[in-house]
């Protein structure tokens, strides 16, 4: 399966950007990179994903190294609302068409007033 | 709101009783997902439907689990003969399939089962 690696816990001031890892050394060429948040005690929420190139929604930016071995999401103006565990997910090479979702444990960001 | 539902929001249960879930997903998604969180953890996939069609199904999924999907439309998760250890958040989500492109998946939120 490919593996992703995150930091356990970020914290960040309000106003400011955050930027949260992702390792996924093992992600295979044609597999997107995902990521998702979960506010305490509610279901996940996809925020983005990306292939090769950066992305941009409402939500976030995802950055992704030209060897596609990391990425980082970038939320720019970090409110109190963002505290969440935030999730980076790279589908295993032989996830078929199912699209299942292997989750790690996520960063636990942490955003201060 | 036309997003995921999930009935009921909690559950508690005495151990060796069984339990029902159900999911409305949104409607127009044809894939449904189940996983189960624990505290402290990411959530761990059970199964996925396509349609009716129960396509796959994690070796978490014991026989004492057993998912339907009888229409196409809502599901039900089924947990009989419950045990402490089935003590979990149970997520549903779905989403709709194109092939060869990746669709996010919407999570409803979630139903929190304690066994006793």
């Amino acid at each position: 399966d490919a593996k992703t690696t995150q930091p356990p816990s970020m914290d960040c001031a309000e106003g400011r950007a955050a930027n949260l890892p992702c390792n996924h050394s093992t992600i295979s060429g044609n597999e997107y990179v995902y990521w998702y948040r979960q506010i305490h005690s509610q279901g996940p929420q996809y925020i983005i994903h990306g292939l090769k190139n950066n992305e941009t929604n409402e939500m976030a930016s995802l950055i992704i190294t030209e060897d596609r071995k990391s990425s980082t999401l970038i939320l720019p103006h970090a409110t109190l609302r963002d505290t969440a565990v935030y999730y980076c997910i790279a589908p295993p090479p032989n996830a078929g068409n199912n699209r299942k979702l292997i989750w790690g444990l996520g960063t636990s960001l942490a955003v201060n007033p | 709101d036309t997003g995921v539902s999930q009935d009921p929001r909690h559950k508690i249960t005495k151990r060796g009783q069984n339990v029902t879930f159900r999911c409305d997903p949104i409607s127009e998604h044809n894939r449904l997902y189940w996983y189960r969180q624990t505290l402290g953890q990411g959530p761990e996939f059970l199964t996925y439907f396509q349609n009716e069609a129960q396509l796959e199904k994690s070796r978490l999924l014991s026989d004492r689990f057993s998912a339907e999907r009888p229409k196409g439309s809502f599901s039900t998760l089924e947990i009989q003969r419950t045990e402490q250890g089935d003590s979990a958040m149970y997520l549903c989500a779905s989403s709709q399939s194109t092939s060869g492109i990746y669709n996010e998946q919407f999570f409803g939120p979630g139903t929190r089962l304690t066994v006793l």
